[in-house]
């Protein structure tokens, strides 16, 4: 059962772009939507995250916009840059415990 | 200071043999989890640990693998009777406390390749 569904599975972007990748989840449980970026043979890394009482959080070019009722929230990465390269996983958690449950991942390429 | 190390970095081992991988967590982390990361699943949960006990094993996919902490700080990833679906990047992460709000700092990961 997939809890977290995440697309695109990958995104090509220009310099100077927007990057928007997209998640929905399924248990009304969870509390806390972190998005991790992962570059190759490096593991994830936390970017932003947001709890569910908010509807949006940006933190520089980086925004997460979240729909309680939908179930779904997304990031959108603004004026997207070369370094921005790399692959972005969605997840979502309990605040008991707080394993990650992740999304499939989606690949970003942006091109200069 | 030093992020979360694991080792070995890369492993090859034939199927039927056991591993064994380890995780040292940033001092002072008191949670440490382990996942999965392969093709076609994903990035799987594993197990988590708060100190020295491990209060979710879930995700563990068999009773091949085990794993443990001692004092507080190393872990011990350990797969029995290796499988080739059992190849796949084994990420630990470490965190000040327990708790999903509490920020989740990744190793580098250990490559398994079972063949």
């Amino acid at each position: 059962q997939q809890q977290v569904k995440q697309s695109p599975q990958s995104l090509i972007v220009q310099k100077g772009g927007i990057s928007i990748i997209n998640c929905a989840y399924e248990n009304t449980a969870f509390d806390y939507f972190p998005w991790y970026q992962q570059f190759p043979g490096k593991g994830p890394a936390l970017l932003i995250a947001i709890r569910p009482d908010v509807s949006e959080k940006k933190e520089g070019r980086f925004t997460i916009s979240f729909n309680k009722s939908a179930k779904q929230f997304s990031l959108h990465i603004m004026d997207s840059q070369p370094g921005d390269s790399a692959t972005y996983f969605c997840a979502a958690t309990y605040n008991q415990g707080g394993k990650l449950i992740f999304g499939q991942g989606t690949e970003l390429s942006v091109k200069p | 200071g030093a992020g979360v190390s694991q080792s070995p970095s890369n492993k090859v081992t034939e199927k039927g043999k056991d591993v064994e991988l380890r995780c040292d967590p940033i001092s002072g982390h008191t949670a440490l989890y382990w996942y999965r990361q392969s093709l076609g699943q994903g990035l799987e949960f594993l197990i988590y640990f708060q100190g020295n006990s491990a209060p979710d094993k879930s995700g563990l996919p068999s009773d091949r693998f085990s794993a443990e902490r001692t004092g507080g700080s190393v872990s011990t990833l350990t797969i029995q009777r290796t499988q080739q679906e059992d190849s796949a990047v084994y990420l630990c992460a470490s965190s000040p406390a327990l708790g999903g709000r509490t920020t989740q700092y990744f190793g580098p990961g250990t490559r398994l390749l079972v063949l």
